[in-house]
């Protein structure tokens, strides 16, 4: 069972958005601006999409976007593309600890 | 560039131990902890624990602490992660990363398979 719970699936058509929520308690993401969010092809290592709540790394397309509240955060696609489809993890910080949500299975219609 | 490069495929008798390492370039290696993260056959992401390159502090997951070890060789700016008493449901990709000590991680290795099977 994981820490952080996510949806199992997501799924949108071309151009629209979609958003994937993370719910953890207040000892992880609730307590803490430090929720990450990865995305990963099959037979692939994750990638960074957003840390610290909101932010982006360099190269990441501005249609990911990262939001929180309360004990819950958020990720938003905007505009999605075909290769959008992959599986999607947030992750926090929960003191001594580290905690992944199950992950998302985002499918582009 | 940064680069993690890990060591090859492991198979495993249970009640064995492995030990994956992580040859981390292209940074100042002790400005940043290395991650450790597995993921089982279809499954999601699983934190292992983080350990500080610069001074070998660590944090283990509490389900693994009794079991795992990382350790750190500024020398040759590697890290290793031993996993002891292996089970077969500890089959799986092992990935090292490198990340802050708020569980933000960056940069990941190409993930080493640990089969676990009798």
């Amino acid at each position: 069972q994981s820490a952080l719970t996510q949806p199992p699936s997501a799924s949108g058509s071309l151009g629209q958005s979609v958003t994937i929520s993370c719910t953890g308690t207040r000892n992880d993401v609730g307590g803490y601006n430090f929720v990450s969010w990865y995305q990963q092809y099959p037979g692939k290592a994750p990638k960074l999409l957003i840390y610290e709540v909101t932010k982006r790394p360099s190269g990441v397309p501005d249609r990911f976007s990262g939001s929180k509240s309360g004990n819950t955060a958020s990720l938003t696609v905007a505009g999605l593309q075909a290769e959008d489809e992959a599986d999607y993890y947030c992750s926090s910080y929960a003191g001594s600890q580290g905690a992944f949500g199950g992950g998302t299975r985002l499918t582009v219609l | 560039q940064v680069q993690l490069v890990q060591s090859g495929a492991e198979m495993k008798k249970p009640g064995a131990s492995v030990k994956v390492s992580c040859k981390a370039s292209g940074y100042t290696f002790v400005n940043y902890g290395i991650s450790w993260v597995r993921q089982a056959p279809g499954q999601g992401l699983q934190w292992m624990g983080w350990i500080s390159a610069y001074s070998g502090n660590t944090n283990y997951a509490l389900n693994l602490q009794d079991r795992v070890t990382m350790t750190t060789d500024t020398s040759t700016n590697t890290v290793y992660m031993e996993l002891r008493s292996l089970r077969p449901d500890d089959t799986g990709v092992y990935y090292c990363a490198r990340g802050s000590i708020t569980r933000t991680i960056d940069y990941w290795g190409q993930g080493t398979l640990v089969i676990v099977s009798s």
